[in-house]
């Protein structure tokens, strides 16, 4: 069955430290990838995806992820976290002929001055 | 404008009530989207509608009912729905369905309470 994980539940970070969220998927082929971010009581917002070429894919608000074929991941990355990126964040993916995205438990991040 | 609207943003119901979800969208968009998020869970997909026609239904209870007047606006008519029909109810576009490279525009949701 296609599933997205992410295995991290919560994360705490202080602010200015570098923050790495992991996302692993399981499909017959390679999806499409993305990973959203969701405020408390928002709706989702789109940080990046990828779909082929370069496997480093720059997303908004100065975030990054990197596709790993050989490890099944697509884990997102920032040098540097802002306590305004405390939030829920989310790995998804999607294959086939429509917009049918599967989505990850998330991981809620928390920033601590 | 890039938003994806939904009204009411906080709904208390009983069983026994009849209610509606209302998501607008001015951008354009020809796919619209009705997800469905419990607390301290990925969104699920409901529904899909694609240039007004339904054309993804998850197995969803008959108590939810779509409908796509226009292309600008998607309803969701909730009936006698259960307690554990409690979550937030996520109203999404996006520029057509059929091409998994389109970016999904999502509203800020519906908080909804079954009582």
């Amino acid at each position: 069955a296609q599933s997205v994980t992410q295995p991290d539940i919560h994360i705490t970070v202080s602010e200015g430290a570098s923050l790495e969220l992991r996302c692993n998927y399981s499909y017959g082929a390679t999806p499409y990838l993305f990973w959203y971010v969701q405020s408390p009581g928002q709706g989702l917002q789109l940080l990046l995806k990828y779909f082929s070429g370069d496997t480093l894919v720059q997303g908004i608000k100065g975030f990054e992820a990197e596709f790993k074929r050989s490890q099944s991941s697509f884990n997102l990355r920032k040098p540097s976290v802002h306590w305004s990126d405390a939030a829920e964040y989310f790995c998804a993916a999607a294959s086939g002929g429509y917009q049918k995205v599967t989505f990850g438990i998330g991981t809620k991040l928390q920033v601590i001055p | 404008d890039t938003e994806v609207t939904q009204t009411p943003k906080h709904l208390v119901m009983g069983m026994t009530n009849k209610k509606s979800l209302k998501c607008e969208q001015h951008m354009g968009h020809r796919a619209m989207y009705w997800y469905k998020q419990k607390a301290k869970k990925p969104p699920e997909l409901m529904f899909v509608y694609s240039y007004e026609k339904l054309s993804i239904n998850e197995s969803v209870p008959s108590r939810f009912s779509p409908e796509c007047p226009n292309s600008s606006l998607l309803n969701l008519h909730l009936h006698a729905l259960q307690p554990e029909d409690s979550a937030l109810y996520l109203c999404a576009s996006s520029q057509s369905v059929g091409r998994v490279t389109e970016k999904l525009f999502f509203g800020s949701g519906t908080q909804l309470s079954v009582l």
